[in-house]
């Protein structure tokens, strides 16, 4: 049961250009959305978030959107550059149940080329 | 400011023995979170836990599997009796507050590998 999907395993842009990349959720009482960035070897790092009262967080060059009735967040970065290119995984939360556990999603792998 | 450690970062194993894992959370935060990443895939969560208190484990399996946080040192991740599937990379996180907006903060990793 994959409540968290990330249905593009991998996605290539030029450097300079605009990178989408997609996160479906099944969850209604998913509240809270974050996107990591990860480097082989190393953790997950923190990029973004946006909290279910908005549809839009900018930060830089990062630009999270939520689209709730559809269960679709958004995460765009740009312009691209070559030490973007890591594997970003979608993550989800919801505060009712408590928790805090993250609900991740397989992950997208982002190729920056020149 | 350290973050999230994490150690071993490598960890061999043998079938039937025994790993155990450490994470020592960011100064400050007093909730750890353990996930598990196979091959191939997202991060599955497996234990929440404060200060000498299990909040949620519905993501640990049943058996050999176990965690602890105490008062004093790092949490422990412990899987007894290894088998081959258990080989993964375990990630710790650590929080400072539960609310709608903290982010969980990550450490590097621990990579088991069961021979």
């Amino acid at each position: 049961d994959q409540q968290v999907k990330q249905n593009s395993p991998s996605l290539s842009v030029q450097e300079g250009r605009i990178s989408i990349l997609n996160c479906d959720y099944t969850n209604s009482m998913f509240d809270y959305f974050l996107w990591y960035k990860k480097y082989p070897a190393e953790g997950p790092t923190f990029l973004i978030s946006i909290s279910s009262i908005k549809d839009k967080n900018e930060d830089g060059r990062f630009t999270v959107f939520l689209n709730k009735s559809a269960k679709h967040l958004s995460l765009h970065i740009v312009p691209s550059q070559p030490g973007d290119s890591a594997v970003y995984f979608c993550a989800a939360s919801a505060s009712p149940y408590n928790t805090d556990k993250l609900i991740f999603g397989t992950g997208t792998r982002l190729q920056v080329f020149p | 400011n350290a973050g999230v450690m994490q150690n071993p970062r490598h960890l061999v194993r043998r079938r039937g023995q025994e790993a155990r894992l450490r994470c020592s959370p960011m100064k400050g935060h007093s909730h750890v979170y353990w996930y598990r990443q196979l091959p191939e895939e997202g991060l599955k969560f497996m234990v929440y836990l404060q200060k000498e208190n299990i909040i949620d484990e519905s993501g640990m399996p049943k058996e050999r599997f176990s965690a602890e946080f105490p008062k004093e040192g790092p949490s422990i991740l412990r899987i007894q009796q290894v088998v081959r599937g258990d080989s993964a990379a375990y990630f710790c996180a650590s929080s400072g507050l539960p609310s709608n907006y903290n982010e969980q903060f990550f450490g590097p990793g621990t990579r088991l590998t069961v021979l």
